[in-house]
């Protein structure tokens, strides 16, 4: 079975500093990840993806996440903080069939 | 185009009593999906379906039940609802298998007293 992992169920950033969401996976096979944001009373919206191919993943509002098959990661990134990134986000691993997500990290932006 | 809808997107019920919550997709996707949202525990699958007909089961089916009678509809059943079945609950679909985006639903938030 697969199980994701993400550090820290609250982080806090000043607007304009580095976002860090860490997210870790178990997974017997190559896997799918997949980062999702969450905005207050909405469903969620893929941020990004990895499937094959170039491990630095770029996606959507300026974020990316790289795939470190050695260390089982899937960390995402974003250089500056705004104000309108403040959500829940969620990582996710997918073994072809089913989809398993994190728990979830709330990201507050201190103006 | 709506994507994925959900009905209704709140409920109050009381313990014992059923309901079925509504999914609908206008984009022709194969694959949906029922999760249900608690805090603390992130996402978790309840049933899914690979296409018209087809149903399956997920982490947390115990208590729900599924049908997928038209392709563009799932339907989650609750027979006798507890208070342990308090939670949003959110639809979503995909095209295919794993390394196709799911796109979800705004969610149903049902409290059973």
């Amino acid at each position: 079975a697969q199980s994701v992992t993400q550090l820290g169920s609250h982080v806090s950033v000043s607007e304009g500093a580095l976002v860090l969401l860490r997210c870790n996976y178990s997974s017997s096979v190559p896997p799918y990840l997949f980062w999702y944001v969450q905005y207050p009373n909405q469903g969620l919206q893929l941020l990004l993806k990895y499937t094959t191919g170039a491990t630095l993943v770029k996606g959507i509002n300026g974020f990316e996440a790289e795939f470190k098959k050695s260390e089982t990661s899937f960390h995402l990134t974003k250089p500056s903080a705004h104000m309108s990134d403040a959500a829940e986000y969620f990582c996710a691993v997918s073994d072809g069939n089913q989809f398993y997500f994190g728990t979830g990290t709330s990201l507050t932006v201190i103006p | 185009n709506a994507g994925v809808t959900q009905t209704p997107k709140f409920r109050v019920l009381k313990t014992g009593q059923s309901m079925t919550l509504l999914c609908a997709q206008d984009m022709n996707h194969e694959y949906m999906y029922w999760y249900r949202q608690d805090p603390g525990m992130g996402l978790r699958l309840i049933h899914y379906s690979v296409g018209e007909g087809t149903t399956a089961k997920g982490e947390v089916p115990d208590g729900y039940n599924v049908s997928r009678l038209k392709k563009q509809n799932f339907l989650l059943g609750l027979e006798s609802a507890a208070p342990s079945q308090t939670s949003v609950y959110f639809c979503a679909s995909s095209y295919g298998r794993g390394v196709d985006t799911q796109y979800f639903g705004p969610g149903t938030r049902l409290t059973v007293l």
